[in-house]
Order: structure tokens, then C-alpha cells, then sequence
């Protein structure tokens, strides 16, 4: 089955950088996405990769994804106050018409 | 454009109650989701429609209803409101595949007692 899995919580300071982290079991994500969310708000596509790329950088955002463990990551350079927010990783598959799988959230706090 | 709207924000039902949460949407997308949101679980989705006329089932659709009358509305209709219905509710629309380039609306917050 599918299974989105990240960790609760990151604190970070203004200024430095924060890696937010996710794993997921489904080896045949066709893509794997980063989402936002503030407080009150919905969701906002941050970004995407295809499961065929290794890396994709955005301005200040890198995602990092490693197939053989099942691993994604996005990295925020120079984290902001305005960071601060619930960030989602989501994968899709192909073979499910493409409906999205959700993490549970990661909560940024970002420190002055 | 207004982008996805909601209404309303807030609401509390009493179990057995029935209500109906409206979505619109003025960007003419043909796709339409709505996704529930429990603490701690991510979204999951409910129903979608990929154009006017036609609704397909998500991962937990039992307890709601959908239709698709026009491309701009996609109500979500709640039967016989349970207890685990508590959420917050969104609506989405996609411009050009289902999922995946949603545009969200800012959420329903219902509250089942």
C-alpha cells in the first residue's frame, strides 16, 4: 500500500537553511511534490519533480530525491519568517489515475 | 478572478444533520476535488470530477454525495452528518490534469457534535 511519511516538527533560525524530510514505500511515484500550507489557508503548490530526476532547484528551494531509498527532501535557503507554515510531500501514481498520496505535515517554525 | 472560493468558512452540525458546503470556481478548469483534512494525516481525497457531468469516488467517499452541473460548481453534500465527519474541508480545481497542479480554496472548518 501507499504510505507518505514525514517528521513533525523543524525549528530553524532566520537566515539559515532548513531541510524538511519525507519518505515514501511506493516505488512507482510517477511524481512527488511539495506543498504549503498557512495558517487559515489552503494548500499552495510549492513544487514538483518527476521520478526520473535526481534534483530540481527553484530560486531558493532544491529538492533532492533518492529512488533507492524512497527518499525526498526540500531544501529552503536563507529561511525566512514568511517560511513559517505546514509543508505536505505528496506522491503520485500513474497507475492510480495519478490521485495524490499525503504526508501528514511537516510544522516550520522559523526563529528571528 | 476570484481563483477557488468556499463557503462557508465555519460550520457546526448536530449528527444526523445534513448540509451541503459550495465551491465554486472562475478560472474555467475542468478538473474538481474535494479533499478532507484530520491533524497529523495529510488530505485525502473524497470525490473528483473531471468535467461537468461526471464524479468519480476518492479515498474516503462514504458519507458524501457530489454533482457536476456546470464546469464552475462543485457542491459536497454531507447525508447524515457523523461525529467523524469533524474536519476541515477543500475544494480544489486543476487546470489541466487532475491532480498534482491543484489550486485550493481557503477551506471549511465543520464540526460535528
Amino acid at each position: 500500500g501507499e504510505d507518505v511519511e514525514q517528521s513533525l516538527f523543524l525549528s530553524v533560525r532566520e537566515g539559515d537553511s532548513s531541510v524538511i524530510n519525507c519518505t515514501y514505500t511506493d516505488s512507482s511515484s510517477t511524481y512527488l511534490y511539495w506543498y504549503k500550507q498557512e495558517p487559515g489557508a489552503g494548500l499552495q503548490l510549492l513544487t514538483y519533480i518527476f521520478s526520473n530526476m535526481d534534483m530540481k532547484q527553484d530560486q531558493r528551494l532544491t529538492v533532492l530525491l533518492n529512488k533507492k531509498d524512497k527518499h525526498l527532501s526540500l531544501r529552503i535557503a536563507d529561511t525566512q519568517t514568511g517560511d513559517s507554515a505546514i509543508y505536505f510531500c505528496a506522491e503520485s501514481m500513474e497507475a492510480a489515475g495519478n490521485k495524490l498520496t499525503f504526508g501528514g505535515g511537516t510544522r516550520v517554525l522559523v526563529k528571528p | 478572478n476570484a481563483g477557488v472560493t468556499q463557503t462557508p468558512k465555519f460550520q457546526v452540525l448536530k449528527t444526523g444533520q445534513s448540509m451541503t458546503l459550495q465551491c465554486a470556481q472562475d478560472m474555467n478548469h475542468e478538473y474538481m476535488s474535494w479533499y478532507r483534512q484530520d491533524p497529523g494525516m495529510g488530505l485525502r481525497l473524497i470525490h473528483y470530477s473531471v468535467g461537468a457531468g461526471i464524479t468519480d469516488q476518492g479515498e474516503v467517499p462514504n458519507g458524501y454525495n457530489v454533482s457536476r452541473s456546470t464546469t464552475e460548481d462543485f457542491p459536497l453534500r454531507l447525508l447524515s452528518a457523523a461525529p467523524s465527519q469533524t474536519s476541515v474541508y477543500f475544494c480544489a480545481s486543476a487546470p489541466s490534469q487532475p491532480f498534482g497542479s491543484e489550486y485550493f480554496g481557503p477551506g471549511t472548518r465543520l464540526t460535528v457534535t
